[in-house]
């Protein structure tokens, strides 16, 4: 499969821990972004990376919120203390250099805390 | 708040018919639109994108329509199949790499 991977797929975890989760990306696509998603609603853009850069983060990504991506590569998003309003599906994308916006989605990380 | 919308949550169709699901847009600076499909617990699965320099853009057994006057874009799916069943999303960016969603419209394809 060459698709965005995430990992892990489902996480519970009681309020206050905290969660991280993982994307492996497109093989050489160098955009990577992370959206949030919650019942019926669409996506939510939460952060973007072009190659190791972090070029823009939502107001929706508060201060327990961080995203990495070290090596250009794979990237991390790590919540803090977390809220039960956290509960959601967390969507990783990428796109390659040279296809404009056109964004491929993993299957996403759902986050229940309890 | 959000830039699209879609005119329905909802949408059945008798299987073998097309499906013609609307989009609408408010920010004249959109310049680029994406429909993605959604089925119950996966991620969003790209179907078709256009841009704004185009009014139509034709794939398999998709079409996507734009009219820039009324900021309007539609997804037509010929030969509705049970396979099309899921949530429907449209999303546009404007000029950057961000992509911002409506709240979709759910398909129900009858047998």
């Amino acid at each position: 499969d060459t698709g965005v991977s995430q990992d892990p797929r489902h996480k519970i975890t009681k309020r206050g821990q905290n969660v991280t989760f993982r994307c492996d990306p497109i093989s050489e696509h160098n955009r990577l972004y992370w959206y949030r998603q919650t019942l019926g609603q669409g996506p939510e853009f939460l952060t973007y990376f072009q190659n190791e850069a972090q070029l823009e983060k939502s107001r929706l990504l508060s201060d327990r919120f961080s995203a990495e991506r070290p090596k250009g590569s794979f990237s991390t998003l790590e919540i803090q203390r977390t809220e039960q309003g956290d509960s959601a599906m967390y969507l990783c994308a990428s796109s390659p250099r040279y296809s404009g916006n056109t964004i491929y989605f993993g299957e996403g990380s759902w986050l229940t805390v309890v | 708040g959000e830039s699209v919308g879609l005119h329905l949550p909802t949408l059945s169709v008798q299987e073998g018919d097309n499906s013609i699901i609307n989009c609408a847009y408010s920010n004249s600076a959109s310049d680029y639109f994406i429909w993605y499909k959604q089925e119950s617990g996966k991620g969003p699965q790209f179907i078709i994108d256009i841009r704004s320099n185009m009014d139509k853009r034709q794939g398999q057994r998709v079409t996507v329509l734009l009219n820039k006057t009324v900021k309007h874009l539609s997804l037509q799916i010929a030969a509705t199949q049970p396979g099309d069943s899921a949530v429907y999303f449209c999303a546009e960016s404007r000029g950057d790499y961000k992509l911002s969603f409506g709240a979709g419209t759910t398909v129900t394809v009858r047998a």
